[in-house]
Protein backbone atom coordinates (compact mmCIF):
# COMPACT_ATOMS: atom_id res chain seq x y z
CA UNK A 1 0.00 0.00 0.00
CA UNK A 2 1.22 3.39 -1.04
CA UNK A 3 1.49 5.83 2.50
CA UNK A 4 0.75 9.54 1.14
CA UNK A 5 2.66 12.44 3.46
CA UNK A 6 1.22 16.15 3.27
CA UNK A 7 3.42 19.16 4.63
CA UNK A 8 3.06 21.05 6.38
CA UNK A 9 0.33 19.89 8.50
CA UNK A 10 -1.15 23.54 8.61
CA UNK A 11 0.16 26.57 6.47
CA UNK A 12 -0.90 29.80 7.76
CA UNK A 13 -1.13 32.75 5.17
CA UNK A 14 -2.64 35.90 3.88
CA UNK A 15 -5.41 36.71 1.77
CA UNK A 16 -3.96 37.17 -1.72
CA UNK A 17 -0.53 35.42 -0.64
CA UNK A 18 0.45 32.00 -2.85
CA UNK A 19 0.19 28.68 -1.21
CA UNK A 20 2.66 25.53 -1.52
CA UNK A 21 1.39 22.27 -0.29
CA UNK A 22 3.49 19.00 -0.98
CA UNK A 23 2.32 15.49 -1.19
CA UNK A 24 5.22 12.73 -0.96
CA UNK A 25 4.83 9.04 -1.98
CA UNK A 26 6.55 6.32 -0.16
CA UNK A 27 6.48 4.76 -3.89
CA UNK A 28 6.45 5.90 -7.30
CA UNK A 29 2.52 6.54 -8.09
CA UNK A 30 1.44 5.08 -11.24
CA UNK A 31 1.49 7.21 -14.30
CA UNK A 32 1.18 9.91 -11.64
CA UNK A 33 -2.59 9.17 -11.15
CA UNK A 34 -2.35 11.76 -8.13
CA UNK A 35 -5.27 13.70 -7.27
CA UNK A 36 -5.69 16.50 -5.06
CA UNK A 37 -9.66 17.22 -2.59
CA UNK A 38 -10.43 20.31 -1.26
CA UNK A 39 -12.65 20.33 1.98
CA UNK A 40 -14.34 22.72 4.10
CA UNK A 41 -15.93 21.92 7.63
CA UNK A 42 -19.57 20.26 7.34
CA UNK A 43 -19.04 18.89 3.26
CA UNK A 44 -17.91 16.24 1.09
CA UNK A 45 -14.43 16.81 -0.24
CA UNK A 46 -14.04 18.34 -3.53
CA UNK A 47 -11.99 17.49 -6.63
CA UNK A 48 -9.55 20.10 -7.47
CA UNK A 49 -6.78 18.12 -9.71
CA UNK A 50 -6.42 14.54 -11.43
CA UNK A 51 -3.77 13.25 -13.17
CA UNK A 52 -1.16 15.39 -11.24
CA UNK A 53 -1.71 18.54 -13.65
CA UNK A 54 -4.95 18.66 -14.92
CA UNK A 55 -7.87 20.51 -13.29
CA UNK A 56 -11.60 19.15 -12.63
CA UNK A 57 -14.50 20.91 -14.11
CA UNK A 58 -15.18 24.44 -12.78
CA UNK A 59 -11.91 24.73 -10.89
CA UNK A 60 -9.97 28.05 -11.43
CA UNK A 61 -6.94 28.35 -12.60
CA UNK A 62 -5.46 29.50 -9.45
CA UNK A 63 -4.98 26.07 -8.71
CA UNK A 64 -2.38 23.94 -10.11
CA UNK A 65 -0.86 20.81 -9.57
CA UNK A 66 2.55 19.64 -10.64
CA UNK A 67 5.20 16.59 -10.05
CA UNK A 68 5.70 13.09 -10.50
CA UNK A 69 7.09 9.93 -9.28
CA UNK A 70 7.23 10.33 -5.68
CA UNK A 71 6.62 14.12 -5.36
CA UNK A 72 3.78 16.09 -5.78
CA UNK A 73 2.66 19.94 -5.57
CA UNK A 74 -0.75 21.98 -5.31
CA UNK A 75 0.12 25.71 -5.48
CA UNK A 76 -2.80 28.33 -5.12
CA UNK A 77 -1.27 31.42 -6.77
CA UNK A 78 -3.12 33.48 -5.06
CA UNK A 79 -5.53 32.60 -1.81
CA UNK A 80 -9.01 33.66 -1.93
CA UNK A 81 -11.25 33.88 1.23
CA UNK A 82 -13.35 30.79 0.19
CA UNK A 83 -9.71 28.81 -0.19
CA UNK A 84 -9.21 28.59 3.30
CA UNK A 85 -9.79 25.27 3.62
CA UNK A 86 -8.31 21.52 4.48
CA UNK A 87 -6.60 19.58 1.19
CA UNK A 88 -5.34 16.01 0.95
CA UNK A 89 -4.04 14.22 -1.89
CA UNK A 90 -5.02 11.16 -3.47
CA UNK A 91 -3.04 8.27 -5.38
CA UNK A 92 -5.32 6.22 -7.69
CA UNK A 93 -2.35 4.67 -8.98
CA UNK A 94 -2.63 1.21 -7.43
CA UNK A 95 -5.11 -0.69 -5.19
CA UNK A 96 -5.90 0.19 -2.42
CA UNK A 97 -6.15 3.79 -2.95
CA UNK A 98 -4.92 5.85 -0.30
CA UNK A 99 -5.26 9.50 1.17
CA UNK A 100 -2.85 11.64 2.70
CA UNK A 101 -3.24 13.30 6.16
CA UNK A 102 -3.99 16.76 5.15
CA UNK A 103 -2.88 20.42 4.98
CA UNK A 104 -5.06 22.66 6.14
CA UNK A 105 -4.51 26.21 4.99
CA UNK A 106 -5.46 29.00 7.47
CA UNK A 107 -6.33 32.68 7.69
CA UNK A 108 -2.74 34.33 9.44
CA UNK B 1 -26.56 17.78 -12.47
CA UNK B 2 -25.90 14.27 -10.96
CA UNK B 3 -26.41 14.12 -7.71
CA UNK B 4 -25.63 11.36 -4.81
CA UNK B 5 -27.46 10.64 -1.29
CA UNK B 6 -26.51 8.47 1.43
CA UNK B 7 -29.12 7.14 2.91
CA UNK B 8 -29.12 4.52 6.35
CA UNK B 9 -29.33 4.03 9.94
CA UNK B 10 -26.73 6.59 12.11
CA UNK B 11 -26.37 4.17 14.97
CA UNK B 12 -25.20 0.70 14.37
CA UNK B 13 -24.72 -1.63 17.53
CA UNK B 14 -21.31 -3.48 17.87
CA UNK B 15 -21.29 -6.73 16.04
CA UNK B 16 -24.25 -6.57 13.79
CA UNK B 17 -24.31 -5.26 10.29
CA UNK B 18 -24.18 -1.43 8.62
CA UNK B 19 -26.15 -1.48 5.84
CA UNK B 20 -26.04 2.12 3.71
CA UNK B 21 -27.51 2.53 0.26
CA UNK B 22 -26.45 5.69 -2.31
CA UNK B 23 -28.97 7.35 -4.80
CA UNK B 24 -28.24 8.33 -8.30
CA UNK B 25 -30.12 10.88 -9.39
CA UNK B 26 -29.93 13.00 -13.08
CA UNK B 27 -27.31 10.78 -14.62
CA UNK B 28 -27.05 6.92 -14.86
CA UNK B 29 -25.56 4.37 -13.13
CA UNK B 30 -22.99 3.33 -16.60
CA UNK B 31 -19.73 4.01 -17.37
CA UNK B 32 -18.72 4.49 -14.05
CA UNK B 33 -17.07 3.37 -10.48
CA UNK B 34 -19.54 3.64 -7.62
CA UNK B 35 -16.79 4.22 -4.82
CA UNK B 36 -17.81 4.32 -1.12
CA UNK B 37 -15.24 6.49 1.29
CA UNK B 38 -15.30 7.30 4.68
CA UNK B 39 -13.67 9.36 7.44
CA UNK B 40 -12.94 9.67 10.77
CA UNK B 41 -10.70 11.75 13.44
CA UNK B 42 -8.92 8.80 14.21
CA UNK B 43 -7.94 7.55 10.34
CA UNK B 44 -8.65 10.04 7.93
CA UNK B 45 -10.02 9.33 4.75
CA UNK B 46 -9.99 6.02 3.55
CA UNK B 47 -10.91 4.22 0.35
CA UNK B 48 -13.82 1.41 1.37
CA UNK B 49 -13.84 0.70 -2.37
CA UNK B 50 -16.17 0.39 -5.28
CA UNK B 51 -18.33 -1.17 -7.59
CA UNK B 52 -18.17 -0.34 -11.42
CA UNK B 53 -21.05 -0.39 -13.27
CA UNK B 54 -21.00 -3.93 -14.65
CA UNK B 55 -20.93 -5.29 -10.97
CA UNK B 56 -17.37 -5.82 -10.62
CA UNK B 57 -16.17 -5.02 -7.18
CA UNK B 58 -12.92 -3.76 -5.79
CA UNK B 59 -12.21 -3.97 -2.15
CA UNK B 60 -9.85 -2.43 0.55
CA UNK B 61 -8.15 -5.36 1.59
CA UNK B 62 -8.31 -3.81 5.34
CA UNK B 63 -11.95 -4.67 5.13
CA UNK B 64 -12.62 -7.20 2.12
CA UNK B 65 -13.88 -10.06 4.81
CA UNK B 66 -16.21 -8.06 6.28
CA UNK B 67 -17.29 -5.85 3.20
CA UNK B 68 -20.24 -6.50 0.16
CA UNK B 69 -21.31 -3.95 -2.48
CA UNK B 70 -24.36 -4.32 -4.83
CA UNK B 71 -25.94 -2.00 -7.49
CA UNK B 72 -29.54 -2.08 -8.73
CA UNK B 73 -29.70 -0.25 -12.30
CA UNK B 74 -33.15 -0.22 -12.12
CA UNK B 75 -33.30 1.85 -8.95
CA UNK B 76 -29.97 3.74 -9.88
CA UNK B 77 -28.66 3.02 -6.80
CA UNK B 78 -25.75 1.17 -4.54
CA UNK B 79 -24.99 -0.35 -1.79
CA UNK B 80 -22.77 -1.02 1.01
CA UNK B 81 -22.68 -3.66 3.84
CA UNK B 82 -20.29 -3.91 6.22
CA UNK B 83 -20.84 -7.00 8.73
CA UNK B 84 -18.87 -7.10 12.13
CA UNK B 85 -18.84 -3.97 12.85
CA UNK B 86 -16.91 -2.37 16.26
CA UNK B 87 -16.30 1.64 17.07
CA UNK B 88 -13.27 1.86 14.83
CA UNK B 89 -15.92 1.64 12.23
CA UNK B 90 -17.47 4.87 13.49
CA UNK B 91 -16.88 7.23 10.93
CA UNK B 92 -18.74 9.41 7.91
CA UNK B 93 -19.28 7.84 5.21
CA UNK B 94 -19.24 9.30 1.64
CA UNK B 95 -20.45 7.80 -1.65
CA UNK B 96 -19.00 8.83 -4.78
CA UNK B 97 -19.28 8.67 -8.42
CA UNK B 98 -15.72 7.73 -9.78
CA UNK B 99 -14.18 7.83 -13.24
CA UNK B 100 -10.42 7.47 -14.52
CA UNK B 101 -7.73 4.93 -13.52
CA UNK B 102 -9.17 2.44 -10.32
CA UNK B 103 -12.20 5.05 -10.66
CA UNK B 104 -9.86 7.49 -8.39
CA UNK B 105 -11.53 10.68 -9.87
CA UNK B 106 -14.92 11.19 -7.34
CA UNK B 107 -17.20 13.62 -8.88
CA UNK B 108 -19.27 14.49 -7.19
CA UNK B 109 -19.63 12.97 -3.74
CA UNK B 110 -22.68 12.86 -1.53
CA UNK B 111 -23.12 14.97 1.72
CA UNK B 112 -22.08 12.14 3.52
CA UNK B 113 -24.04 10.28 6.61
CA UNK B 114 -22.32 10.01 9.95
CA UNK B 115 -22.38 6.18 11.53
CA UNK B 116 -21.76 5.52 14.76
CA UNK B 117 -21.21 2.12 16.43
CA UNK B 118 -22.31 2.17 20.09
CA UNK B 119 -24.61 -0.06 21.84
Amino acid sequence: EIVLTQSPGTLSLSPGERATLSCRASQSVSSNYLAWFQQKPGQAPRLLIYGASSRATGIPDSFSGSGSGTDFTLTISRLEPEDFAVYYCQQYGSSPLTFGGGTKVEIK
Amino acid sequence: QVQLQESGPGLVKPSETLSLTCTVSGGSISGYFWTWIRQSPGRGLEWIGYIYYTGTTNYNPSLKSRLTMSLDTSKNLFSLELTSVTAADTAVYYCARGEGWFGGQYDPWGQGTLVTVSS
